[in-house]
This record gives structure tokens, C-alpha cells and sequence, in this order.
């Protein structure tokens, strides 16, 4: 049982216009969420966090809401670069030092 | 900077064979992590270490165990590497709070 969905596999954005990839997640003990990014043939790499007791965190171009009562959260990249191109995971945590990972979206962004 | 290594960024190991792969962090962090990431299904949690020789079970544990005789060092074997093991295998350290570092991982083939 997957708690923590991706549901779309790709985005596909143009240059200088929004991404928004979005994470669904089921277990209601999750406290703090994560988004990674990751490059072919290189590890993961942090990008934003936001705990629960949040709705929102912004750090330069990349925004990360999250929406408690519907069980839902999405990062925002305001405006899109190539280099942004990559796939992106959303994990979960609940109380605890182990990461539910969802199972990615790979963005792309059209120059 | 936090540095994850590996030992191997590529692996080809027939079925059968014992797979020892190694990681190695830098800074100081109790927790240590292995997982592994295959198309769709996200990243995987095998194992994790809390501290030097203590160790618990992730998501999917069959046909691995680990080694954490060191606090730097996380080994996770293959005792009887197969097919199905093919797959991209990515170590982790923790930071504060929550946030994982991850090394550039191994690419492991079983043929």
C-alpha cells in the first residue's frame, strides 16, 4: 500500500512558466514532508521541506503548500529552467527519522 | 558539505555471486540508510542503521542484510545475488532535521 503517491510520471513545461508537481499521501502520523531532485546517475538532492504545522514555505524559486486536510501537497518552481529538468520525489515522515518515498515525476522543461 | 561516497557507481555480478556494497559518510550522523530505486516504484527502504551495529528491517529486507561496524561506514550485502536485485542502490545519512543526504549510488546488474 503506497502511502505517499506521485501520480503523475511526467510534466512537461515550458521555459519561464510554472511547474507544479503535486504528492498525495495517506497516513495522518506524517509530520514533515520533503522534496528531493534527482539527475541521472547522481543521488538525490534536498530541495524544500515543510512541517505540518505549515501551509506553506518558499525558498526562491521553488514553494512547497501543503494542504492537511485533504492530504496533499505540491511544489511550485516559478519560472521553470532547463536546469530544473530532472525527477522529482516526495517523501514523508512520520515522528521519526525514516523517509516514505513516493515514486517520482520526471519534469521537463522545454528552452 | 556533507559527503555521501560509494564504493562502486557500476556493478556486474552474476547470480549466485555475494555483493558487498559500501557506504561512507563524513559527518559524524548516527543514522544511515539503503535503499533502492527502480522505475515506478520510487525509492525503497531496505535497511537502516541508528547506531554502530544496530540495525532495523526497511520495507524490503529479503535477500540483504547490512553491516555497521563503524559509525561512517553502512555495508549492505546481497548474500545470493539475483535477477531481480537489479537495480539502482542509493545510500543515506541523516541531517537535521529530517533531511537526507544521499551518495551518487551504485547501479547493480545481475545476469
Amino acid at each position: 500500500d503506497q502511502q505517499v503517491k506521485q501520480n503523475s510520471p511526467s510534466l512537461s513545461v515550458q521555459e519561464g512558466r510554472i511547474s507544479i508537481l503535486n504528492c498525495d499521501y495517506t497516513n495522518s502520523m506524517f509530520d514533515y514532508f520533503l522534496w528531493y531532485k534527482k539527475y541521472p546517475a547522481e543521488g538525490p538532492t534536498f530541495l524544500i521541506s515543510i512541517s505540518s504545522i505549515k501551509d506553506k514555505n518558499e525558498d526562491g524559486r521553488f514553494t512547497v503548500f501543503l494542504n492537511k486536510s485533504a492530504k496533499h501537497l505540491s511544489l511550485h518552481i516559478v519560472p521553470s529552467q532547463p536546469g530544473d529538468s530532472a525527477v522529482y520525489f516526495c517523501a514523508a515522515s512520520a515522528r521519526g527519522n525514516k523517509l516514505v518515498f513516493g515514486a517520482g515525476t520526471i519534469l521537463r522543461v522545454k528552452s | 558539505d556533507v559527503k555521501v561516497t560509494q564504493s562502486s557507481r557500476y556493478l556486474v555480478k552474476r547470480t549466485g555471486e555475494k555483493v558487498f556494497l559500501e557506504c561512507v559518510q563524513d559527518m559524524d550522523h548516527e543514522n544511515m540508510f539503503w535503499y533502492r530505486q527502480d522505475p515506478g516504484l520510487g525509492l525503497r527502504l531496505i535497511y537502516f542503521s541508528y547506531d554502530v551495529k544496530m540495525k532495523e528491517k526497511g520495507d524490503i529486507p529479503e535477500g540483504y542484510s547490512v553491516s555497521r561496524e563503524k559509525k561512517e561506514r553502512f555495508s549492505l550485502i546481497l548474500e545470493s545475488a539475483s535477477t531481480n536485485q537489479t537495480s539502482m542502490y542509493l545510500c543515506a545519512s541523516i541531517g537535521q532535521p529530517y533531511e537526507q543526504y544521499f551518495g551518487p549510488g551504485t547501479r547493480l546488474t545481475v545476469t
